[in-house]
């Protein structure tokens, strides 16, 4: 079964340096997610995109945050100057989009900023 | 900002016996609802949904149940069996948005042999 892949499964940084999460989404999906769980807390809506624009962002997004499609199969989250509070598991989804069909999740990336 | 609740943090049941996981929301404006299971190191996994006009839909083992008077869905998993144990979460989309989803908090569901 198509899988939604996410690179690096773990990325250690430094606070201020940028950071890129990489996704590859299922092949034929059109509508782009990601989401994030701090440890401990719940998991979080950050940003949706579709047709090569964000359609949905939530405050967590700010301007620190950017989402690329830079080519037909990846999907980019960089966060431009890490700070300690973005450390967390960054999960990234898709889904085609036809009524009915549920987001698919990667396994993540867990993100620490020393 | 709790728009969805899973009040219970941990659930323990006997295998082959029935598992029921609850999950409580407050914003009339959630239209999908779904279930996902996530084990760790694992991203979450959909199991099944139910759209906000119906009150029960079932995919072999699992059934979830919507009380929408109640503001109150349910997991059932009949019979439970060990690979089910896991965190379940519970996860609400926003009417007319982009699968922009609110999720519960989870709860961990251990199946005893």
């Amino acid at each position: 079964e198509p899988e939604v892949t996410q690179t690096p499964s773990h990325q250690v940084t430094q606070m201020g340096q940028e950071v890129i999460l990489r996704c590859v989404p299922i092949s034929n999906h059109l509508y782009f997610y990601w989401y994030r769980q701090i440890l401990g807390q719940k998991v979080e809506f950050l940003v949706s995109f579709y047709n090569n624009e964000i359609s949905e962002k939530s405050e967590i997004f700010d301007d620190q945050f950017s989402v690329e499609r830079p080519d037909g199969s990846n999907f980019t989250l960089k966060i431009r100057s890490t700070k300690l509070e973005d450390s967390a598991m960054y999960f990234c989804a898709s889904t085609s989009g036809r009524v009915g069909s549920p987001l698919h999740f990667g396994n993540g990336t867990r993100l620490t900023v020393t | 900002d709790q728009q969805v609740k899973q009040n219970s943090p941990s659930l323990s049941v006997q295998e082959g016996r029935i598992s029921i996981l609850n999950c409580d929301y407050t914003n009339s404006m959630f239209d999908y609802f779904l279930w996902y299971k996530k084990y760790p190191a694992e991203g979450p996994t959909f199991l099944i949904s139910i759209s906000s006009i119906k009150d029960k839909n079932e995919d072999g083992r699992f059934t979830v149940f919507l009380n929408k008077s109640a503001k109150h869905l349910s997991l059932h998993i009949v019979p439970s069996q060990p690979g089910d144990s896991a965190v379940y979460f519970c996860a609400a989309r926003v009417l007319d948005s982009n699968y922009q989803l609110i999720w519960g908090a989870g709860t961990k569901l251990i199946i005893k042999p």
